[in-house]
């Protein structure tokens, strides 16, 4: 079975500061998708970032960057120069089978970043 | 193109009463999936359809059941509702059942 762990429950910034999130995961499919989406306060998630298990490259897009580490399970996600509109929960999610062969996501619990002006 | 649509955005419901949630997908899309966010929590996989089948369901009771219709939006139905049902109830759509998951604005439930 798939999990997702972030360790981290609430982080409180200063703004323009850097903020990275972690995120560990644990699974025994051989190719699978990492992500990262973000919850505003209305509720609907937000797709940030996806990588796949084959892919370690680590890239900058804008204002986020990720570290992909496969051989500690990791996949971190770093915004840089924090902004108030950067508030809401980040969640990391792993992708799974279902019993159907098709995929469906495995969250973390969320870590709430509170960016303070 | 319209995204992910979701009806009621809120709903109170008492215990032992019965819901059903709504949620029309992306147009093109043929999968839909079931998440439940209990508040504080991540969401969870509820479950998965595929043209009309299920394809995938999650450690839900059997209080939960879902369907997919031929315009391949779908229901979610809760029967009995107990008070750790009050949760965000997320709908995704996908193309083929893949990866690629596209988010619904939720539906907000509470049970009294």
């Amino acid at each position: 079975a798939q999990k997702v762990t972030q360790a981290q429950t609430e982080i409180s910034v200063v703004e323009k500061e850097d903020v990275t999130l972690d995120c560990v995961y644990e699974t025994r499919d051989t190719t699978y998708y990492l992500f990262w989406y973000k919850q505003p306060p209305s509720g609907e998630l937000v797709f940030l970032i996806r990588r796949n298990s084959f892919d370690e490259q680590n890239e900058i897009s804008g204002r986020y960057s990720w570290n992909f580490q496969k051989s500690t399970s990791s996949f971190n996600f770093t915004i840089t120069a924090s902004q108030v509109v950067d508030s809401a929960v980040y969640f990391c999610a792993l992708s799974g089978k279902t019993q159907g062969g098709s995929e469906k996501l495995v969250f973390g619990k969320g870590m709430k970043l509170t960016v303070n002006p | 193109d319209a995204g992910v649509t979701q009806s009621p955005t809120h709903l109170i419901k008492t215990r032992g009463q019965h819901v059903t949630l709504r949620c029309s997908p992306i147009s093109g899309h043929k999968s839909v999936s079931w998440y439940q966010q209990v508040l504080g929590q991540g969401p969870q996989f509820i479950f998965q359809y595929y043209e009309k089948e299920e394809r995938g369901r999650g450690n839900f009771p059997d209080r939960f059941s879902a369907r997919q219709f031929p315009n391949y939006s779908s229901e979610l139905n809760v029967n009995a509702l107990l008070l750790g049902d009050s949760a965000l109830y997320l709908c995704a759509s996908s193309s083929e059942g893949g990866i690629w998951q596209y988010f619904g604005p939720g539906t907000r439930l509470t049970v009294t």
